[in-house]
């Protein structure tokens, strides 16, 4: 059965520091997206992607988030400079046209 | 105001038998979807069941069935004879808008089901 997956499964990085977390979504979706989950709380929406642009996101993505899809099968989300509150695990999800969104086992970022 | 409403953040049932799982929502769109996922101690969030708005039977898959009153906004997931193995969180979730697209999913809280043997 085809799934999402995710790399790596837990980063740990320096506060400040550039971080890219990597998916690959199952390969006859078109739509993306990026979750994130602070431990013990609610998903969060972070952001959509569809047709190689940014079609909504959150107010918790600022200029501090951006997302790509290099190369057509990668869709990554860096974040720049990253904080103390963004630990937290991100999940990817794709879907294809009206069916639900599959989740990938999500990366968990503890930034210190 | 909360779009989603998960009042349970904790529920217990002794295996074999049946749990439901409540869930509230709040929307003006007459269009949207009504999703459950699982996301046990390992962390990973698993699809369980979908019911649309338009959708005139309840969604049912295996063991799960969605108890959907349209009227009273509410999207109850009934587990049938129950595992060790559903021991998890449970999370709620409304996707608003038309199908196709790029609606977002809009969380609950989630309940912590245990499964006591």
């Amino acid at each position: 059965e085809p799934e999402v997956t995710q790399t790596p499964s837990h980063q740990v990085t320096q506060m400040g520091q550039e971080v890219i977390l990597r998916c690959v979504p199952i390969s006859n979706h078109l739509y993306f997206y990026w979750y994130r989950q602070i431990l013990g709380q609610k998903v969060e929406f972070l952001v959509s992607f569809y047709n190689n642009e940014i079609s909504e996101k959150s107010e918790i993505f600022d200029d501090q988030f951006s997302v790509e899809r290099p190369d057509g099968s990668n869709f990554t989300l860096k974040i720049r400079s990253t904080k103390l509150e963004d630990s937290a695990m991100y999940f990817c999800a794709s879907a294809a046209e009206g069916l639900p969104g599959f989740f990938g086992p999500g990366t968990r970022l503890t930034v210190l | 105001a909360q779009k989603i409403t998960q009042t349970q953040p904790g529920m217990f049932v002794q295996e074999k038998e049946a749990v439901t799982l409540d869930c509230t929502y709040d929307t003006s769109d007459p269009s949207y979807g009504l999703f459950w996922y699982k996301q046990p101690s390992s962390g990973e969030m698993i699809f369980l069941i979908y019911q649309g708005s338009y959708d005139q039977q309840n969604a049912t898959e295996g063991r799960y069935s969605l108890n959907f009153q349209k009227a009273r906004k509410s999207a109850n997931l009934v587990i049938s004879a129950s595992q060790l193995g559903d021991s998890a969180m449970y999370f709620c979730a409304m996707r608003e808008g038309t199908q196709g697209g790029s609606e977002k999913l809009v969380f609950g809280k989630g309940t912590k089901l245990t499964v006591n043997p």
